[in-house]
């Protein structure tokens, strides 16, 4: 199974939007809504910021958000922290009990 | 509250073995599935299997398929790897991480700590 397509890196500055996209084909991101993303602070554990495509577990800022269009999902972060530069993951179901990550993203705050 | 503690990383030569466990607290260890997700040094995240809820059905990457064995005991809240044939590729951070509440395959949350593996003559 291979992995799904990110950018190497992204970056805005403080109070800015930026987009992350996460590219699959029709047998994972486009075939269904599992898709989920990951933020990874240096040397720590990651953390779940989106599920099922455009959920946000509590205690999520509103500033995160997701979505998906055709094999392409999408991590838009709104109003820019300094506390967001961060490593962030897509995920999806691959279909046959199969899961595949993102290569990650490296998000600078400008 | 919610927590996942991993132990049993450490050093191992290439074609030994090493045994994982993630002690888990805070929630209803048997209602879930679990999984095992894998960090090489500097690189990204890589799923390695998943168990569910009751041990009955385990799935794995084709790149730990024959090697590695996923298990849990919920009588004692711990989840296991068993991983044996390792080899220098196999070197990361491994994570235990519960699966989502309704479909074990829709999310990672929360996460341990992570412990390391080292594959090294």
């Amino acid at each position: 199974q291979s992995a799904l397509t990110q950018p190497p890196s992204a970056s805005g500055s403080p109070g800015q939007s930026v987009i992350i996209s996460c590219t699959g084909t029709s047998s994972d991101i486009g075939g269904y809504n599992y898709v989920s993303w990951y933020q990874q602070h240096p040397g720590k554990a990651p953390k779940l910021m989106i599920y099922e495509v455009s959920k946000r577990p509590s205690g999520v800022p509103d500033r995160f958000s997701g979505s998906k269009s055709g094999n392409t999902a999408s991590l838009t972060v709104s109003g820019l922290q300094a506390e967001d530069e961060a490593d962030y993951y897509c995920n999806s179901y691959a279909g046959s009990n199969n899961l595949v990550f993102g290569g990650g993203t490296k998000l600078t705050v400008l | 509250q919610v927590q996942l503690v991993e132990s049993g990383g450490g050093v191992v030569q290439p074609g030994g073995s090493l045994r994982l466990s993630c002690a888990a607290s805070g929630f209803t260890f048997s209602s879930y599935a679990m999984h095992w997700v894998r960090q090489a040094p500097g690189k990204g995240l890589e799923w390695v299997a998943v168990i569910s809820y009751d041990g009955s059905n385990t799935y794995y990457a084709d790149s730990v398929k024959g090697r590695f064995t996923i298990s849990r005991d919920n009588s004692k809240n711990t989840l296991y790897l068993q991983m044996n044939s390792l080899r220098a590729e196999d070197t990361a951070v491994c994570y235990c991480t519960r699966g989502g509440s309704g479909t074990a395959m829709t999310q990672f949350d929360p996460w341990g700590q992570g412990t390391l593996v080292t594959v090294s003559s």
